[in-house]
């Protein structure tokens, strides 16, 4: 039961280069989700999909692009990385929207410097 | 707008001592709620949520929380900590939508 998995699980980054985190999970879930988690902030939603080729934004999509060209995967995009985007970042998964249990990647710790 | 606030960033009981983690939630309908876990430098897991029915929820671990429509509240106990349970807590919501929205975490350490 391979889940939900990230990578890179770490990465070190410039400022100005563009980045992409990759999420893939295994369950055929129909949404998926991508969460920056930062002390203080909790956890905040960046986008998310319903569906392939349906993605919506979340809280804070400033500076991501994302697509989802096949169910299973879901990769975000920092299409130019500030070190404000220093930040652990999450992928999620659920098989249907509210009231079903979402789950979680182990997360991608990503650095800009 | 739906809001979750978790009362108190950080949290310290002694172990074999009862677990009172605090969460108030705003939603302009009836919500369902969670509570995950995250244990460092993994993801977060499900400890248990509230749909509909029962408003005391059981979930792993040994902890349960309740579901007080009238407090706007879904406290998280358990009633003797264990050194395996310092973690940080998030309680969460979803208002219905596709979205759900997760307080600012609780840290909750365990004192020999």
């Amino acid at each position: 039961d391979a889940g939900i998995t990230q990578s890179p699980r770490y990465k070190i980054t410039e400022t100005g280069r563009q980045v992409t985190l990759m999420c893939h999970q295994t369950w055929s879930h129909s949404y998926m989700f991508w969460y920056r988690q930062d002390l203080g902030h909790g956890l905040r939603l960046i986008y998310y999909s319903a569906a392939a080729d349906i993605t919506d934004k979340g809280e804070v999509p400033d500076g991501y692009v994302v697509s989802r060209s096949k169910t299973e995967n879901f990769p975000l995009t920092l299409e130019s990385a500030t070190r404000s985007q220093t930040s652990v970042y999450f992928c999620a998964s659920s098989a249907t929207g509210s009231g079903n249990t979402i789950y979680f990647g182990e997360g991608s710790w990503l650095t800009v410097v | 707008a739906q809001s979750v606030t978790q009362l108190g960033s950080h949290v310290s009981v002694s172990e074999g001592a009862l677990v009172l983690l605090r969460c108030n939630y705003s939603s302009s309908v009836p919500p369902y709620l969670f509570w995950y876990v995250q244990y460092p430098n993994q993801g977060l897991q499900l400890l248990l949520k509230y749909t509909t029915g029962a408003t005391l929820v059981k979930g792993i671990n040994g902890f349960e929380a309740e579901f007080k429509k009238s407090e706007t509240s879904f406290h998280l106990t358990k009633p003797s900590a264990h050194m395996s349970d310092a973690a940080e807590y998030f309680c969460a919501v979803s208002p219905g939508a596709s979205k759900i929205i997760f307080g600012s975490g609780t840290r909750l350490s365990i004192r020999p």
